[in-house]
Formats: structure tokens, C-alpha cells, sequence
């Protein structure tokens, strides 16, 4: 089946550092990618969906600011945390649609801030 | 986010049992009904998914039942294993492959 790459799949960062998470399809093209937020033993909540070559789209509540989105390629979407903190901990996870619209997750980032 | 609602939060079963999870919708557009497997530190992976144009579907020991009427549907996990411990979370959206609605998810555990 198709594959999600998520990198890194920890980070641990000091408050006020900014976090980069790059979400790649590895045997396929997405144009679009899904970003979710995951707190422990909780559901996943749709931060913003990633459009190959023009701006996300967030969800209610959620800072663009602050969770910085570049979708640059059909394999490649980033998710930045901007001066990170502790509160921004968390799971951090991305899906990609295939070719048939089928949705393949990744294995998720966790964010750690201090 | 339209909400879909999960029960029961959590569930504990004995080995060869069946393992039923709940969940109920309330936006009507919502044509495409997935349930996902998750383990710790892991993102979801698809078990099975359901469109409304049909009441059940089943793939091995997983059933999906689907009540359009009532806006429900439901997961069965027939003769249950210790390997199917894991935290499962139904979802909803609008056409498949766009943006999910999850529920609150449910933590099975099968125990010997």
C-alpha cells in the first residue's frame, strides 16, 4: 500500500524555537495533505488541509500563523510550529489523498517543547 | 467540525468475543463512514469504510452495520484477539478523501 512519511518522528525543542515536520508521499503524488493534532488519549483534530501550490486551508481556531503550512511539491507538504510552546506539545499527524482518493496517514511526529 | 459521537469510551473483551464500537453522525452530507485502528505512539491506519448506499459491510472479522435512518453505525470485531488491543477511532466526511471528522475514539482491550 501506499506509504506516509512523517520527519522527524520526535522532536524535543527549548520555548520560543520554531519546528519544522515534513510529511512526504513516497510512491505517489498528493495534492492534497491533511494536517491533524493529536493530545494524549484523545482524537485527532484537523488543524489545516494542505493544497499543492497555493495556501491552506485552516480550520476554526487554528493560528496560520503560528502552524506555518507549505504544501511546495505533489510529494511534500511542511508544517511549521512557530515559537513553540510547551502547550504546543503534542501529536502531530499528516494524511495524503492518493489517486483514488483513498487516505493514507502517516506515523506521526510528537512534539515535545520545554 | 460537525461532531460524530463514540461509545463506549473504552471496552474490554475476552478473547473469541465480539467487540462492538458506536457512533452517531448529525450532518446529513456526510456520505463516507471509515474506522480506523490506532496504536500508541502510531497514526491511524483504515480497517473498513461504508457508504450509505449500503446497510453492512464486512471484510475477516470486521463488520461495519450502517443505519442511514438513525444516522448510525457501528464496528463489530468478530472473535476478538489480544493483537486487536489498540485505540479505534470512527470518522466521517463529506465524499471519500476529504478531510475526516473523527470521533472521540474507543480503547479495546482483549484480554485472555
Amino acid at each position: 500500500g501506499a506509504v506516509v512519511s512523517q520527519h522527524p518522528s520526535r522532536v524535543i525543542c527549548k520555548s520560543g524555537t520554531s519546528v519544522k515536520i515534513e510529511c512526504r508521499s513516497l510512491d505517489f503524488q498528493a495534492t492534497t495533505m491533511f494536517w491533524y493534532r493529536q493530545f494524549p488519549k484523545q482524537s485527532l483534530m484537523l488543524m489545516a488541509t494542505s493544497n499543492e501550490g497555493s495556501k491552506a486551508t485552516y480550520e476554526q481556531g487554528v493560528e496560520k500563523d503560528k502552524f506555518l503550512i507549505n504544501h511546495a511539491s505533489l510529494t511534500l507538504s511542511t508544517l511549521t510550529v512557530t515559537s513553540a510552546h510547551p502547550e504546543d506539545s503534542s501529536f502531530y499527524i499528516c494524511s495524503a489523498r492518493g489517486g483514488y482518493g483513498e487516505l493514507f496517514f502517516g506515523e506521526g511526529s510528537r512534539l515535545t517543547v520545554l | 467540525q460537525q461532531q460524530v459521537k463514540q461509545s463506549p469510551q473504552s471496552l474490554i473483551v475476552q478473547k473469541g468475543g465480539i467487540s462492538i464500537i458506536n457512533c452517531a453522525y448529525e450532518n446529513t452530507a456526510f456520505d463516507y463512514f471509515p474506522w480506523y485502528q490506532q496504536f500508541p505512539g502510531k497514526g491511524p491506519a483504515l480497517l473498513i469504510a461504508i457508504r450509505p448506499d449500503v446497510s453492512e459491510k464486512k471484510e475477516g472479522r470486521f463488520t461495519i452495520s450502517f443505519n442511514k435512518s438513525a444516522k448510525q453505525f457501528s464496528l463489530h470485531i468478530m472473535d476478538s484477539q489480544p493483537g486487536d488491543s489498540a485505540t479505534y477511532f470512527c470518522a466521517a466526511s463529506i465524499g471519500g478523501g476529504n478531510k475526516l471528522t473523527f470521533g472521540t475514539g474507543t480503547q479495546l482491550k482483549v484480554e485472555l
